[in-house]
């Protein structure tokens, strides 16, 4: 399984963009981006997956460039309930035995 | 989706006692997960519970620690067995959606063990 590196925190304002990069450097063929979002005393939430190109939803963008070897997630116009811990997951599709990073804690001030 | 209810949702033991967490699925799933988050880290994948057959487990995970069953595709448990101190986790259970896609998790049981 592909290991991911991401920024351990980050700080932001209510209403700004925020965009959180992930690198995996050894991304399979076959292997699916995911992002999860876990809030204090809840499991993680699943926000996005992908696998190449461009990915949107109504919670947030997913942007892979053409080599794989990272992603960004773009996070439009956060409020202070953003707050939580993010985390970059490579690997199948459904999640079969995944392993997760250390994650990015994001912080979101008023 | 799928609906995940564990008991307890929180717990406080004593050294050397067992705990059994409960998973609840709304519907049948194929695969389930048990995972562990201790204080302020990453979750850590605990076992693979596997219906009529024994759990797979991961490396440093052990069956007479962390007894798992799972009778039907809806339901599983995990023990923590013997417990101390270092057991204070959150243990969470994890379904794969219908789609294959993605995970779903349970909000958790936080353990405490004195």
């Amino acid at each position: 399984l592909a290991k991911t590196t991401q920024p351990i925190s980050m700080d932001s304002y209510e209403g700004q963009e925020v965009n959180i990069t992930c690198s995996h450097n050894n991304i399979a063929t076959n292997d699916y981006i995911t992002w999860y979002q876990q809030f204090p005393s809840q499991g993680p939430r699943f926000i996005i997956q992908g696998y190449k190109t461009k990915v949107t939803n109504e919670v947030a963008s997913l942007f892979i460039p053409a080599d794989r070897k990272s992603s960004t997630l773009s996070l439009p116009r956060v409020s202070l309930s953003d707050t939580a811990v993010y985390y970059c997951l490579v690997g199948d599709r459904g999640g079969f035995k995944t392993i997760f990073g250390a994650g990015t804690r994001l912080f979101v001030k008023a | 989706s799928a609906v995940i209810s564990q008991k307890p949702s929180r717990d406080i033991c004593q050294r050397g006692t067992s705990l059994t967490i409960q998973c609840q699925v709304d519907s049948q799933v194929t695969m389930m997960f048990w995972y562990r988050q201790q204080p302020g880290q990453s979750l850590t994948l605990i076992a693979t519970a596997n219906q009529g057959s024994e759990a797979t487990y991961e490396s440093g995970f052990v069956i007479d620690k962390f007894p798992i069953s799972r009778p039907n595709l809806t339901f599983s448990t995990l023990t923590v067995s013997n417990m101390s101190p270092e057991d204070s986790s959150i243990y969470l259970c994890s379904v794969t959606g219908t789609s294959n896609e993605k995970l779903f998790f349970g909000s958790g049981t936080q353990l405490s063990v004195l």
